[in-house]
């Protein structure tokens, strides 16, 4: 079965502790993507990786960390987290623009609710 | 800054009636154009993705899209209870801008009462 595996899928943690949350697909996506959301902010971009070890800031990177060593993993790492950091958190996979330059739709994971307290 | 513009809601329709949401956009060079549907707590699930002008329906889903004004819109026939979710609209930029970045917009809550 096509999925996204995002964990933990519920997070309570303290301020200032490192934490990780994992994402995995099995599509074989290039593109992979963090989002967090918020109400009345709607979805908005972390950060975003084209490919293995290429990565880039989406919207809002402050605070968060990625890496991609691995096509199929995309974690997302917050060192320092703070309460301004408390959201729902989605990672996101999708095939590479096709030649002609459209994007196919993303596939999200479960998502991950984080609360710094 | 890119934006994509949605009517929060809640719109309020009865069953079997025709839901119409819509979705403006500000990026001229979008090229790509998906809705989703988001239950409370849960990640978006794709309903329908338009990347042409005009009309492209999908059993009771029939999206619309409009390059020249800006505006992509969602009709949900013989609504059913089980509709009721916020919509997203995204839109996706032109790779060959340069820009990877997908635009969401804020959702439109629809309610379908019995």
């Amino acid at each position: 079965e096509a999925q996204v595996t995002q964990n933990p899928r519920y997070l309570i943690t303290v301020t200032g502790k490192k934490l990780t949350v994992t994402c995995s697909q099995n599509m074989n996506h290039e593109y992979m993507s963090w989002y967090r959301q918020d109400p009345g902010l709607g979805l908005r971009q972390i950060y975003y990786s084209m490919n293995v070890e290429v990565t880039d800031k989406g919207d809002v990177p402050e605070g968060y960390k990625v890496s991609r060593k691995e096509k199929r993993n995309f974690p997302l790492i917050l060192e320092s987290p703070s309460p301004n950091q408390t959201s729902l958190y989605f990672c996101a996979s999708s095939p590479q623009p096709e030649r002609t330059g459209l994007w196919a739709e993303a596939f999200f994971g479960q998502g991950t609710r984080l609360t710094v307290v | 800054q890119k934006e994509v513009e949605q009517n929060s809601g809640p719109l309020s329709v009865p069953e079997g009636a025709i839901a119409s949401l819509n979705c403006t956009y500000s990026d001229r060079v979008s090229q790509s154009f998906f809705w989703y549907r988001q239950y409370s707590g849960k990640s978006p699930e794709l309903i329908m993705s338009i990347y042409s002008n005009g009309d492209k329906e999908d059993g009771r889903f029939t999206a619309q899209l409009n390059k020249a004004s800006q505006y992509v819109s969602l009709l949900i026939r013989d609504s059913q209870p089980s509709d009721s979710a916020t919509y997203l609209c995204a839109v996706n930029p032109s790779p060959s801008g340069g820009s990877y970045i997908p635009t969401f917009g804020r959702g439109t809550s629809l309610i379908v009462h019995p």
